[in-house]
């Protein structure tokens, strides 16, 4: 009930495309829901998050979309760049009791953007 | 400003042997998290401290990992004795206080090889 699905594993984008990675999730205990970039020989990084309550989340040309009822969200990269190539991971988190909580984090999508 | 430092960046070992690895928060974070990062498994959180104290240690693998965290600026994560699929990119993260609960702060990871 703690898991967090991901899709695609990987994905190729042209320069200037659309990027986007879907996640779902089944405990609708998870109360927030960030997004962590990681390029190679570094640790994942924030990049946006979301809260239930909110359906739509813009940062630059970093998206989160937010399906309450169907219980899923993605991040959508406009304009994609071969900057942006790295490995994405959704996350959710939620309260186990007091003082405690958890972040779990899906498999991961390999993006790269060629120019 | 300082990120969080991990070392070493590599650390390869045979089997059977201890291993240490070391991590230094970033100044003023009160919360320490050990993760572990393997293609099979993803993100995996390990153990996470409140100012020093360990919170939760569930997704400690066996009794072979231990933890600790003598004061606010070091933690070392210790494998004893090491087994060749504890090789993985371990890594270390902090947040500050009053942090949002998805707020974690990366370090580099240290690539532990066990033949």
């Amino acid at each position: 009930q703690q898991q967090v699905k991901q899709s695609p594993q990987s994905l190729i984008v042209q320069k200037g495309g659309i990027s986007i990675i879907n996640c779902a999730y089944e405990n609708t205990a998870f109360d927030y829901f960030p997004w962590y970039q990681q390029f190679p020989g570094k640790g994942p990084a924030l990049l946006i998050a979301i809260r239930p309550d909110v359906s739509e989340k813009k940062e630059g040309r970093f998206t989160i979309s937010f399906n309450k009822s169907a219980k899923q969200f993605s991040l959508h990269i406009m304009d994609s760049q071969p900057g942006d190539s790295a490995t994405y991971f959704c996350a959710a988190s939620m309260q186990l009791d007091t003082g405690r909580r958890a972040l779990t984090f899906g498999s991961g999508t390999r993006l790269q953007v060629q120019p | 400003d300082a990120g969080v430092i991990q070392s070493p960046r590599h650390e390869v070992t045979e089997m059977g042997q201890e291993v240490t690895l070391r991590c230094k928060p970033i100044s003023g974070h009160d919360y320490l998290f050990w993760y572990r990062q393997t293609m099979m498994r993803g993100l995996e959180l390990l153990i996470y401290f409140n100012n020093n104290v360990p919170i939760d240690d569930s997704g400690m693998p066996e009794d072979r990992f231990s933890a600790k965290m003598p004061n606010a600026s070091f933690s070392t994560l210790k494998i004893q004795p090491s087994e060749p699929r504890d090789s993985a990119v371990y890594f270390c993260a902090s947040s500050p206080p009053g942090h949002l609960p998805y707020e974690q702060y990366f370090g580099p990871g240290t690539r532990l090889t066990v033949t």
